[in-house]
């Protein structure tokens, strides 16, 4: 049982550059969620979906946009990257009833140059 | 809006003593959820306790324990018997019923030998 994963872990961009970040969860999840994590300020909401083809925002979605096609997947795509958005990104699951466990994947440190 | 408050950025105690986390928050809502996340180096994030605001009794897991105190807003980590292993960030969060987890800014914990 994989759980979350979060591709890919690491990646350098350049200033305007875009990319696809991928999460997949195999546990059948309704809700999934983006993160970023800078320090000393705990992790902040990106986008999220209660299930799929839905999206919403979430605290800081600006220069971010978010897909769920399919259930098990959920992307978070940055169009034209700027150095504010280097952080670590984290993924998240989480089953319909509201106080299960949140699963997290590994995390992505994404650097923009 | 919802606000959840770490005020330690960081703790350090011996191994084997006991250590408490604060956390206070701030919602209208009457019916949510808080959550302790352990982050070690690993970047993972782990669950290490819930309690539902609609319960009085304070959650226990093992050497993990929490004071909440609804009135006060005031959700506290207790780590009894402290252990290396627990050196890790240490993350408050609370649910609300838009399924929205709102983070605390962390609290760094070293247990020293």
């Amino acid at each position: 049982n994989a759980g979350v994963t979060q591709t890919p872990k690491f990646r350098v961009l350049k200033t305007g550059q875009s990319m696809t970040l991928l999460c997949a969860q195999d546990m059948n999840h309704e809700y999934m969620y983006w993160y970023r994590q800078d320090p000393g300020m705990g992790l902040r909401l990106i986008h999220y979906s209660v299930g799929e083809g839905t999206t919403a925002k979430g605290e800081v979605p600006d220069g971010y946009n978010v897909s769920r096609l399919k259930k098990q997947n959920f992307l978070l795509g940055l169009e034209s990257a700027a150095p504010s958005q280097t952080s670590v990104y984290f993924c998240a699951s989480s089953h319909r009833v509201i106080n299960t466990e949140a699963f997290f994947g590994q995390g992505t440190r994404l650097t923009v140059v | 809006a919802q606000t959840v408050t770490q005020s330690q950025p960081e703790m350090s105690v011996q191994e084997a003593e006991t250590v408490t986390l604060s956390c206070t928050y701030d919602t209208s809502e009457n019916n949510y959820y808080l959550f302790w996340y352990k982050q070690p180096p690993s970047r993972q994030m782990i669950l290490v306790i819930r309690q539902e605001a609609y319960k009085q009794q304070n959650a226990t897991e093992n050497r993990f324990s929490v004071n909440f105190q609804k009135a006060a807003k005031s959700f506290s980590l207790k780590i009894s018997d402290s252990q290396l292993g627990d050196t890790a960030m240490y993350f408050c969060a609370l649910m609300d019923s838009n399924y929205q987890l709102i983070w605390g800014a962390g609290t760094k914990l070293i247990i020293k030998p």
